[in-house]
């Protein structure tokens, strides 16, 4: 079963650098996945596709500040010099034939 | 710049019915598959469907097959989404998204319609 595992939960502090994970299910490590955000009240944005191999091509008008990498079944997003507006829910997302999954998404929280 | 606005949500019984619309702009709507994509409150993220470009292929979450059925109207660049039977369960703002390219990532996202479930 195609499944997608985020922590709740992250903090970090405002001008510093944060890695969001998400983990795929055995036997999907080979999968591509979406990263995307959503702000307090606001519909999700996409900010990129993340490969297996760690490549990636992000939505228009992501900063540079977003970036992303992986490593086996894990798909990281590194948020680099923190603002206030990161503070927000991050979800991944990947799909099969006749499926979308979404992973429960993690609370980033900028202190 | 591509728009996705969605509208028709409200508050309906539990047993009722209620059609969601999308309105899509700035792309060429007849080329994409489009989805919708439900969050109930201080939920996740939960697909629910898929559409083809043009309409040969469609998908259901487990959650509301049977109950919900998926539509569009290439001539007016809109979505739709009519849901019957409705539970307590399906309360929660639907988003309609934008598949990328055929089975694929959203690209796109509207802002969301809220469907309140209550008697």
């Amino acid at each position: 079963q195609l499944v997608l595992t985020q922590p709740p939960s992250a903090s970090a502090s405002l001008g510093a650098s944060v890695k969001l994970t998400c983990t795929l299910s055995r036997g999907h490590s080979s999968y591509a996945i979406a990263w995307h955000q959503q702000q307090p009240e606001r519909g999700p944005r996409f900010l990129m596709k993340l490969y297996s191999d760690g490549s990636h091509s992000k939505g228009d008008g992501i900063p540079d500040r977003f970036s992303g990498s992986s490593s086996g079944a894990e798909r990281y997003l590194t948020i680099s010099s923190l603002q206030s507006e990161d503070e927000a829910d991050y979800y991944c997302q990947t799909w099969a034939t006749a499926i979308q999954v979404f992973g429960g998404g993690t609370k980033l929280t900028v202190l | 710049e591509v728009q996705l606005v969605e509208s028709g949500g409200g508050l309906v019984q539990p047993g009722g019915s209620l059609r969601l619309s999308c309105a899509a702009s700035g792309f060429t709507f007849s080329s994409y598959e489009m989805n919708w994509v439900r969050q109930a409150p201080g939920k996740g993220l939960e697909w629910v469907s898929s559409i083809s470009s043009s309409v040969s292929t469609i998908y259901y979450a487990d959650s509301v097959k049977g109950r919900f059925t998926i539509s569009r109207d290439n001539a007016k660049n809109s979505l739709y989404l009519q849901m019957s039977s409705l539970r307590a369960e399906d309360a929660a703002i639907y988003f309609c998204a934008r598949e990328s390219s055929s089975n694929s990532y959203f690209d796109f996202w509207g802002q969301g319609t809220l469907v309140t479930v209550s008697s």
